[in-house]
């Protein structure tokens, strides 16, 4: 199956900083990417989902100014989030969608664990 | 409100038992996916259904997709503890819209396979 990497796989940050998550897809092409964030014993809620080349699209309740989203290149995503506070601990999941395929299917990247103290 | 419901939440059972968790909704899914998730790693996909009434077996696991592809169940035969894990299943193209990849989830199953 396709691939999906994060990195970096955890990280602590002090609050009012500001941490970057890349997501890659390792062996296609990936026009649109989304991320999701998990809390403990939770499923995964939709944040947003990130178009190559152009703004992403968030979803209700999202701050789009706190979660800043690039997708500067058809294999690479970033998620920023700025000035981050202890409620921004979660675990960041990203994912990609490989069309190539039929059905079409849909990988998650290993997630990254942000900490914020 | 939920779209997809998941049941049951939890489930603990024996190794070596069978067990059957359901993934219901009152909107159409152009198709649905199944994932397991292991603590502190991302989901990983185990099927995708697009078909209403398709069935489709996974080794010990076995996947439908409900006639009118607003449900879904997921069958393990004779579980076991390697079987243990988040169980979620998430839908694509709500109310039959076609596949954007924003995938709406389920609130998982936890099952717990027990020696």
């Amino acid at each position: 199956g396709a691939v999906v990497s994060q990195h970096p796989s955890w990280v602590i940050c002090k609050s009012g900083t500001s941490v970057k998550i890349e997501c890659r897809s390792l062996d296609f092409q990936a026009t649109t990417m989304f991320w999701y964030r998990q809390f403990p014993k939770q499923s995964l809620m939709l944040m947003a989902t990130s178009n190559e080349g152009s703004k992403a699209t968030y979803e209700q309740g999202v701050e789009k100014d706190k979660f800043l989203i690039n997708h500067a290149s058809l294999t690479l995503s970033t998620l920023t989030v700025t000035s981050a506070h202890p409620e921004d601990s979660s675990f960041y999941i990203c994912s990609a969608r490989d069309w190539s395929g039929d059905p079409y299917e849909q990988y998650f990247g290993p997630g990254t664990r942000l900490t914020v103290t | 409100t939920q779209l997809l419901e998941q049941s049951p939440q939890f489930l603990s059972i024996q190794e070596g038992e069978n067990l059957t968790v359901y993934c219901n909704s009152s909107s159409v899914f152009s198709s649905l996916q199944w994932y397991r998730q292991e603590p502190g790693e991302g989901p990983v996909l185990l099927v995708t259904v697009v078909t209403g009434g398709e069935v489709k077996k996974l080794k010990r696991l076995t996947f439908q997709f409900g006639d009118a592809r607003k449900d879904s169940s997921l069958h393990i035969t004779a579980a076991q503890t390697g079987d243990t894990g988040l169980y979620l299943c998430a839908g694509d193209g709500i109310h039959g819209s076609g596949n954007t990849g924003k995938l709406i989830f389920g609130q998982g199953t936890t099952l717990q396979v027990k020696p």
